[in-house]
């Protein structure tokens, strides 16, 4: 079926708005990550989901980030108060169980996040 | 934690010239270890992943590596690059009892025609 499916594709917002990011995953997976990706830097885990399970939020850099997943499917990153660091492009996952050899990760094309 | 290290940010070679892209991870236990690819604009696509099952594993696109545990490396190579290998790459590792990908900050392969 399809990939994993962000939107938007580009956000640009003013320093101190807050933006939300949505993300559907293939359907039928039921991991789902969040990663940041700043410019010159590698993959930085934000959270993820799993199922029913609670999610893993260790990698959420402040309380200004959150995240949910409605019905095991969407999920949504949503920044408050967007800060000019907050650049970045997120890039979302998703694997049909929790990641091991047999389920990699199947990535989207991320929303570019510009914070003027 | 585990963790990746890939030597070299950037990598110019030539069309039809070989592509050595290198990776060492830090275990103290076998891990999985995956490479990706990442076309401008795009989101990371799985070229390979280490199974344990052979140590040289296949990728897409004419990409290989080789799982060595004596040199705790997996270096991407392939023996003719094209002009459409053009991309960032990166290297990943993850505990085979972690859910989480940790990844290397990435190799940004140009090829000169």
């Amino acid at each position: 079926g399809a990939g994993v499916s962000q939107s938007p594709s580009n956000k640009v917002t003013e320093k101190g708005k807050d933006v939300e990011l949505r993300c559907d995953p293939i359907s039928g997976h039921t991991a789902l990550y969040w990663y940041r990706q700043s410019l010159g830097q590698g993959l930085e885990f934000l959270i993820y989901f799993q199922g029913n399970s609670a999610p893993d939020k260790s990698g959420l850099p402040s309380d200004r980030f959150s995240a949910e997943r409605t019905g095991g499917s969407v999920s949504t990153l949503t920044i408050q108060r967007t800060q000019q660091e907050d650049s970045a492009v997120y890039l979302c996952a998703s694997s049909l169980r929790a990641l091991n050899v047999d389920s990699p990760l199947h990535f989207g094309n991320g929303t570019r996040l510009t914070v003027t | 934690a585990q963790s990746v290290t890939q030597l070299g940010s950037h990598v110019s070679v030539s069309e039809g010239a070989l592509v050595l892209l290198r990776c060492n991870y830090s275990s103290s236990v076998p891990p999985y270890l995956f490479w990706y690819v990442q076309y401008p604009n795009q989101g990371l696509q799985l070229l390979l992943k280490y199974t344990s099952a052979a140590t040289l594993v296949k990728g897409i696109n004419g990409f290989e590596a080789e799982f060595k545990k004596s040199e705790t490396s997996f270096h991407l190579t392939k023996p003719s690059a094209h002009m459409s290998d053009a991309a960032e790459y990166f290297c990943a590792v993850s505990g085979l009892n972690d859910y989480k990908l940790s990844f290397g900050a990435g190799t940004t392969v140009t090829v000169r025609a």
